[in-house]
């Protein structure tokens, strides 16, 4: 079945860049997306590429995609501490399925 | 801003009780769904329900597991007799198009449930 693999923790500092990975296995993949959850809220959609894309770049936010690969990146540009958060990758998988990986915790220190 | 609203935010029960987590999805959208994340594990996919039926659901959502949107507001995830392993947080999303079609989903905080 569809399986999206994903990094667990990441540790930056304020100013630096982030970058978090992940990979998936559906080559059907329509759209593929980053959710962010903040500590007691719900998955908030961050952005999202289509799969015809290889980049899409918004403000701060980089998405690279490697479709060869099944790789997907988020970049993001001068982390803040009101970047710590966990970032899900997710992918579609069918009609109205997403599948999701299990979170990456980034934890930006000042 | 709209946003999906769910309680309770938290429950405890004892295992073989049935259990009704409620969902309030924003106003205008059509689809809802139920999710679920196993403390450590992924976040799964359980149904997604429009047009006042199931659409699509996955291997986890058996017999156990039942939707209903009963008054046009609330959208409901009954679990019958509930198991130790239906200890999750379960998140309620709706939107105004299908996910697959970046039809954003809006998720709710989430209900946690415990069951002893």
């Amino acid at each position: 079945g569809e399986d999206v693999e994903q990094s667990l923790f990441l540790s930056v500092r304020e100013g630096d860049s982030s970058v978090i990975n992940c990979t998936y296995t559906d080559s059907s993949s329509t759209y593929l997306y980053w959710y962010k959850q903040e500590p007691g809220a719900g998955l908030q959609l961050l952005t999202y590429i289509f799969s015809n894309m290889d980049m899409k770049q918004d403000q701060r936010l980089t998405v690279l995609l490697n479709k060869k690969d099944k790789h997907l990146s988020l970049r993001i540009a001068d982390t803040q501490t009101g970047d710590s958060a966990i970032y899900f990758c997710a992918e579609n998988s069918g009609y109205s399925t997403l599948t999701f990986g299990k979170g990456t915790m980034l934890l930006v220190s000042p | 801003e709209p946003e999906v609203t769910q309680t309770p935010s938290h429950q405890v029960t004892q295992m073989g009780q049935e259990v009704i987590l409620r969902c309030v999805p924003i106003s205008n959208h059509l689809y809802f769904y139920w999710y679920r994340q196993i403390l450590g594990q992924k976040v799964e996919f359980l149904v997604s329900f429009y047009n006042n039926e199931i659409s699509e659901k996955s291997e986890i959502f058996d017999d156990q597991f039942s939707v209903e949107r009963p008054d046009g507001s609330n959208f409901t995830l009954k679990i019958r007799s509930t198991k130790l392993e239906d200890s999750a947080m379960y998140f309620c999303a709706s939107s105004e198009a299908t996910g697959g079609y970046t039809g954003e989903l809006f998720f709710g905080e989430g209900s946690r449930l415990t069951v002893l």
